[in-house]
């Protein structure tokens, strides 16, 4: 079936706007990831569903960045106030957490610019 | 903040070499992974080793883990050109399900 796919894949906004990333998961899939990639941080964990619910929140930079999923699928990463070192790739993953499966399965990122 | 390290961060071979990338990290794990990144977009699962095993293959991959050294190795063997990408280790630890990755290492397989 089709991987997961991220929307847009390319965004450039200016600092102070706000921004929605979209995550579509692989289906069937009850866990999803988002990380982002910059040269400065490398691969860093914001957040995890299972299901609908966030039982980890702990990478999220501020408050400025929220997330929610619905309907145990598509995820929508929110970030408020874009500053400049909000720039990076943030890449989605997910993950059929069945017993003894915990490889994650990415999406190919969505590139922000804040400028 | 990072687990893993990789060693070492670029390595550049010819077609038909094996390659050899290190891991290593800092807290007790649950498992350890190896992904694949090219062009600096989604990543690709290659391996899974648990850390109650020692050693794994898939293909032209090996991996091993050394608990008690807190490290793992990524052997390629009969390197392509197309192997040519980013390399991170990843790991999970206690009851989290997120990954910790290390740094990543660019592996260059010149034709």
């Amino acid at each position: 079936g089709a991987g997961v796919s991220q929307s847009p894949s390319n965004k450039v906004t200016e600092k102070g706007k706000d921004v929605e990333l979209r995550c579509d998961p692989i289906s069937g899939h009850t866990a999803l990831y988002w990380y982002r990639q910059s040269l400065g941080q490398g691969l860093e964990f914001l957040i995890y569903f299972q299901g609908n619910s966030a039982p980890d929140k702990s990478g999220l930079p501020s408050d400025r960045f929220s997330a929610e999923r619905t309907g145990g699928s598509v995820s929508t990463l929110t970030i408020q106030r874009t500053q400049q070192e909000d720039s990076a790739v943030y890449l989605c993953a997910s993950s059929p957490r069945l017993a003894g499966a915990h490889e994650q399965y990415f999406g190919p990122g969505t590139r922000l610019t804040v400028t | 903040s990072q687990q893993g390290e990789e060693d070492p961060q670029a390595l550049s071979i010819q077609e038909g070499e094996n390659a050899t990338m290190n891991c290593s990290y800092k807290t007790s794990i649950n498992n350890l992974q190896w992904y694949r990144q090219n062009s600096g977009r989604g990543l690709v699962h290659l391996i899974l080793i648990r850390s109650n095993e020692r050693e794994k293959h898939s293909g032209r991959l090996r991996v091993t883990l050394d608990t008690s050294k807190k490290s793992s190795s990524l052997l390629i063997t009969a390197s392509r050109a197309a192997d040519t990408a980013s390399y991170f280790c990843a790991t999970t630890q206690g009851g989290s399900e997120k990954l910790v990755f290390g740094k990543g290492m660019k592996l260059t397989v010149n034709p």
